[in-house]
């Protein structure tokens, strides 16, 4: 009864370093998605995946890449950090494209120095 | 560019009272609206959703009023609660995009004095 578990839930990075979030859920959904929460903002969409070794670029990808090579797994990965990533990052997933419930992670806290 | 802009960023409101919370958007193409329910430290939770063939939806003390003309819609807390002191976003979506893709707004933290 996990439901969308992201990991590791806080992380500081130094500018230059390279890290990857870990989403995993349980609930054989489809659609995954990678957001970005800064105050002010919203929640912005970076990546998503609308099935198995699928992925798209949202609104802020620069900077981030993914993949989604097992259905229950959706990694986001930065290959150079820097300060403008400082961010909450949530993922979260859909069954199903029409009814749109999306089912968020708790959050990961990234600080870029 | 956002596409769905919500006001206000903040908002007080004593035990009671009614929160209002407005979102605006511009793609006409946009046929799905739900509002999201954020608590401190924990990610958002959907509240309740409307689709553009209804001008209203009610689901106990929430309400979404939508106007299709004006490209407008709202999230209205009746008698509000301590325990509603949240953060809420209202979101928008495409259906015949076939991503199920939500595109939020900014964001709105509630305070609900006691």
């Amino acid at each position: 009864n996990a439901g969308v578990t992201q990991t590791p839930k806080f992380r500081v990075l130094k500018t230059g370093q390279s890290m990857t979030l870990l989403c995993a859920q349980d609930m054989n959904h489809e659609y995954m998605y990678w957001y970005r929460q800064d105050p002010g903002m919203g929640l912005r969409l970076i990546h998503y995946s609308v099935g198995e070794g699928t992925t798209a670029k949202g609104e802020v990808p620069d900077g981030y890449n993914v993949s989604r090579l097992k259905k229950q797994n959706f990694l986001l990965g930065l290959e150079s950090a820097a300060p403008s990533q400082t961010s909450v990052y949530f993922c979260a997933s859909s069954g199903n494209w029409a009814t749109n419930v999306l089912t968020f992670g708790a959050g990961s806290r990234l600080t870029v120095l | 560019q956002q596409q769905v802009k919500q006001s206000p960023q903040s908002l007080i409101v004593q035990k009671g009272g009614i929160s209002i919370i407005n979102c605006a958007y511009e793609n006409t193409a946009f046929d799905y609206f739900p509002w999201y329910q954020q608590f401190p430290g924990k990610g958002p939770a959907l509240l309740i959703a409307i689709r553009p063939d209804v001008s209203e939806k009610k689901e106990g003390r929430f309400t979404i009023s939508f106007n299709k003309s004006a490209k407008q819609f709202s999230l209205h807390i009746m008698d509000s609660q301590p325990g509603d002191s949240a953060t809420y976003f209202c979101a928008a979506s495409r259906g015949s995009s076939n991503t199920g893709k939500l595109i939020f707004g900014q964001g709105t933290t509630l305070q609900v004095k006691p």
